[in-house]
């Protein structure tokens, strides 16, 4: 079965600095998303990006894909304490229902 | 708040113990979910529910029961659970579980600790 995978798994930054993640799955996909969690809290939402898109902006967010190579990577820009997070990658599968499989994560510490 | 509510919030629980999670969401979606979240692994999808339909099992032990009495309420009835089982259970929902990659919205979880 597919899996986004995540790398790093851990990343420790300091405030101001660019927080780069990356991602890779194994199989097809419709499109790709990243997820942000809280330490002990829920996953929020942060940005879909189609599989016939290569890059998408959402204000200090980045997206990039290239299914190629089947990756993607996630880039933070001017980082705050408050991006502290977890964050997951999430892909789905070309011709099945709603499924979306959840990669380990990286953890960003961003140190103020 | 992303409009997905869970309750409890914590729980601990004996392994004899019988107890239900409650998700409720106030979105409007037609698709719920069921996961669960363990230290080191990487999120696992329980059930799907499509249209208060079971669309997915994904495994789950029997000990795991789900209900779906409508589109905007999940449950998730536990009973003679493993320590194993202790875990963060996080419930979401999107607009249609029918489609390709939908973007799920998560409620705060619950976690459960089995004694």
């Amino acid at each position: 079965s597919q899996q986004g995978e995540e790398d790093p798994q851990a990343l420790s930054i300091q405030e101001g600095e660019n927080a780069t993640m990356n991602c890779s799955y194994k199989t097809s996909i419709n499109n790709l998303q990243w997820y942000r969690q809280n330490s002990g809290r829920g996953l929020v939402h942060l940005i879909l990006i189609r599989s016939n898109e290569r890059e998408k902006h959402s204000g200090r967010l980045r997206v990039t894909l290239d299914t190629s190579k089947k990756s993607s990577s996630l880039l933070i820009t001017a980082s705050r304490a408050a991006d502290t997070a977890s964050y997951f990658c999430a892909t789905d599968a070309r011709g099945a229902t709603n499924k979306l499989i959840f990669g380990t994560g990286t953890l960003l510490a961003v140190q103020p | 708040e992303t409009g997905v509510t869970q309750t409890p919030r914590h729980l601990v629980m004996g392994m004899t113990n019988k107890k239900s999670l409650k998700c409720e969401q106030h979105l409007g979606h037609n698709a719920m979910y069921w996961y669960k979240q363990s230290a080191k692994k990487p999120l696992e999808l329980m059930f799907v529910y499509n249209f208060k339909e079971q669309t997915e099992n994904n495994s789950v032990p029997s000990r795991f029961s789900p209900e779906c009495p409508n589109s905007s309420h999940l449950f998730l009835h536990l009973h003679t659970l493993q320590p194993e089982d202790s875990a963060l259970y996080l419930c979401a929902s999107s607009q249609d579980g029918l489609a390709g990659g939908d973007t799920q919205y998560f409620g705060p979880g619950t976690r459960l600790t089995v004694l």
